[in-house]
């Protein structure tokens, strides 16, 4: 069964100390891997994008990373306006479903 | 430009009601998904349309759940005779054609709460 599971489930990181989240997936044939920020209250807002393993992607302090088995968004001097919810989630070759897993809540303290 | 938009917002219904979810997506995004989310957890997949077609509804729970979108565009999700497990939020999102297609955009949500 096509699964996603997420660590930490929770990180606390001081401003400026860099960090990474890890997302295992397994997934029969991968034909995307998706990262999605989550504000409480609030519905996901789409990041990035990965398909291939070596493949990486990055926006202001977040860079994403794929291999066969996982992915990580690498979170460069985080500032407390990146504190959120962050879910990954894939799609199989073989479905339209998404899978997301559980999510990573990071605080980032001042 | 307008995002996705949810009604209602929240709904609380008594057990043995039934309910209808409604999505409108944005303007032009051709695929649309229902997705429900616990609290502390990701957005589970319910079903998913491509145009007015449902290409798969493997998520949903059982058959009190239904959904359609006749036009392509607006998306009702129906609960028949609800039952307090059904209380959770339900999400929708939609996704561009073409390059974009894997960039889903998701609504505020509709809460519901079964008593």
């Amino acid at each position: 069964e096509d699964q996603v599971t997420q660590s930490p489930e929770a990180l606390r990181l001081q401003e400026g100390e860099s960090s990474s989240l890890n997302c295992s997936y397994t997934v029969s044939g991968l034909r995307g891997l998706f990262w999605y920020r989550q504000d409480p209250g609030k519905g996901p807002e789409f990041l990035f994008t990965l398909y291939s393993a070596g493949e990486e992607k990055e926006k202001e302090r977040l860079k994403a990373t794929l291999t066969k088995k996982e992915s990580f968004l690498h979170i460069t001097a985080p500032k407390p306006e990146d504190s959120a919810t962050y879910l990954c989630a894939v799609q199989g070759t073989s479905y339209d479903k998404v899978i997301f897993g559980p999510g990573t809540s990071l605080s980032v303290i001042p | 430009g307008a995002g996705v938009s949810q009604s209602p917002r929240y709904k609380v219904t008594k057990r043995g009601q039934d309910v209808a979810l409604r999505c409108d997506p944005i303007s032009g995004h051709v695929s649309l998904y229902w997705y429900r989310q616990a609290l502390g957890q990701g957005p589970e997949f319910l079903t998913y349309f491509n145009y007015e077609a449902q290409q798969d509804k493997s998520g949903l729970p059982n058959d009190r759940f239904s959904a359609e979108r006749p036009e392509g565009s607006i998306s009702t999700l129906t609960i028949q005779r609800t039952e307090q497990r059904d209380s959770a939020m339900y999400r929708c999102a939609s996704s561009p054609p073409g390059g974009q297609r894997n960039e889903q955009y998701f609504g505020p949500g509709t809460r519901l709460t079964v008593t």
